[in-house]
């Protein structure tokens, strides 16, 4: 079974602009994490999405948004870009209902915020 | 604020030693707990789950739990080079909302 994909695997954009970055979750999971993960501040949970709604929020400001499709499949978008966003972001799976809630990490995307 | 607490290190050991990794946590309402591995570069692996109190096996890997103190382990036996990674542990809260720890980096020297 194919794992957790995101593309793009790198960003490299200008402060001030946004950015979209997209998260395919293993077959059959229906709830999708983001992380972002910076040397200074670890692994920082941003939001959460089951059937298509968002269930949980981390503490990230209203720049940072997501979604999630039919398919399971999301994306998160922040806009207004500031230096401090440069960080690897992270998408995780988990099958649910009735699933072991073990999370399954993609590769993630480096964003680079010039 | 839940925490999670992780020992940075790093903690080294000689190739073939039992490693021993620490986590702790504030919250006794959590119920699931997972061990991470997470090579440079690279994303988080999932090694182990546990949720109940007590021991769970799985090869060169044992997760500890002890809800009433408050902490999880992992213990990597006959620890090897490739083990050398940093070790995150995570706490799962409502739904699936989880707190991560800071990590520690593990140097298993040949």
């Amino acid at each position: 079974k194919a794992g957790v994909t995101q593309t793009p695997r790198y960003l490299i954009k200008t402060r001030g602009q946004q950015v979209t970055l997209s998260c395919s979750p293993i077959s059959g999971h229906r709830s999708v994490s983001w992380y972002q993960q910076t040397p200074g501040q670890g692994l920082q949970f941003l939001f959460e999405y089951f059937s298509e709604t968002q269930r949980n929020k981390g503490n990230f400001p209203g720049r940072f948004s997501g979604r999630q499709f039919s398919n399971s499949r999301s994306e998160m978008n922040v806009s207004t870009l500031e230096l401090g966003d440069s960080a690897l972001y992270l998408c995780a799976s988990s099958l649910e209902p009735g699933g072991s809630y073990e999370q399954y990490f993609g590769p993630g995307t480096r964003l680079t915020v010039t | 604020q839940k925490e999670v607490e992780q020992n940075s290190g790093p903690l080294s050991v000689p190739e073939g030693a039992i490693a021993s990794l620490n986590c702790t946590y504030s919250d006794r309402g959590s119920q699931s707990f997972f061990w991470y591995r997470q090579y440079s570069g690279k994303s988080p692996e999932l090694i182990m789950s546990i949720y109940s109190n007590g021991d769970k096996e799985d090869g060169r890997f044992t997760a500890q739990l002890n809800k009433a103190s408050q902490y999880v382990s992992l213990l990597i036996r006959d620890s090897q080079p490739s083990d050398s990674a940093t070790y995150l542990c995570a706490v799962r809260y409502n739904f699936n909302k989880f707190y991560f720890g800071s990590g520690t980096k593990l140097n298993v020297k040949p």
